[in-house]
């Protein structure tokens, strides 16, 4: 069974600029949430995806944006990259049986903005 | 805003030693869920609680959730390097996968 996995796993961009994250599921999760982890901070939910749309968001703006695939697999896009947006950003697959879910993270992709 | 508070924030203690970490809201969750995180890697299950009240152990550790549904806790028996990592609580409410997580307790467990 293939896990949660994550690319880059590391990246520097400057200011203004705009960056993507790519996210592959575990196999049989249809659900993908993304969560914002500052250095020292306990993980910022983002927003999730279901089915291919977004079924909930979290306190960021509009520059964060995402997509799901049919596969099920998950891109996080940040526009307009600020000093702030630098951070640990995890992707989490979960599967959608009604229940109670447990998230299975990724090992997460570091952001750097100069 | 759903708001969960761990304390403390820091923890360092010596190989054999116990410990206890707190997590608090104002909110009552659905289920709340205990996750380690190892430097470099996200966080891994430990445990999930759902009924007020409940108990769970799992070896050395052992969680509990508040009557209200509102705070649990996490104890550490005989405290080992192994257990050394970012502890965080994540709590959901009902028919969601929307967690929200604690602040953090960072654990050093010295040998």
């Amino acid at each position: 069974e293939t896990g949660v996995t994550q690319s880059p796993t590391h990246l520097i961009k400057t200011r203004g600029q705009q960056v993507t994250l790519r996210c592959s599921s575990q196999s049989g999760h249809n659900t993908v949430s993304w969560y914002q982890q500052a250095l020292g901070q306990g993980p910022q939910f983002i927003f999730q995806y279901y089915r291919e749309e977004e079924n909930g968001r979290g306190n960021f703006p509009p520059r964060f944006s995402g997509l799901q695939f049919p596969n099920y697999s998950s891109e996080l896009n940040v526009n307009a990259l600020e000093l702030d947006d630098s951070a640990l950003y995890l992707c989490a697959s979960s599967p959608r049986t009604g229940g109670i879910g447990e998230l299975f993270f990724g090992e997460g992709s570091r952001l750097t903005v100069l | 805003t759903q708001l969960l508070e761990q304390s403390p924030q820091f923890l360092s203690i010596q190989e054999g030693e116990n410990l206890t970490v707190y997590c608090n809201s104002s909110s009552v969750f659905s289920s709340l869920q205990w996750y380690r995180q190892e430097p470099g890697e996200g966080p891994v299950l430990l445990v999930t609680v759902v009924t007020g009240g409940e108990v769970k152990k799992l070896k050395r550790l052992t969680f509990q959730f508040g009557d209200a549904r509102k705070d649990s806790s996490l104890h550490i028996t005989a405290a080992q390097p192994g257990d050394t990592g970012l502890y965080l609580c994540a709590g959901a409410t009902s028919g969601t996968y929307k967690y929200i997580f604690g602040t953090g307790t960072r654990l050093k467990v010295l040998a």
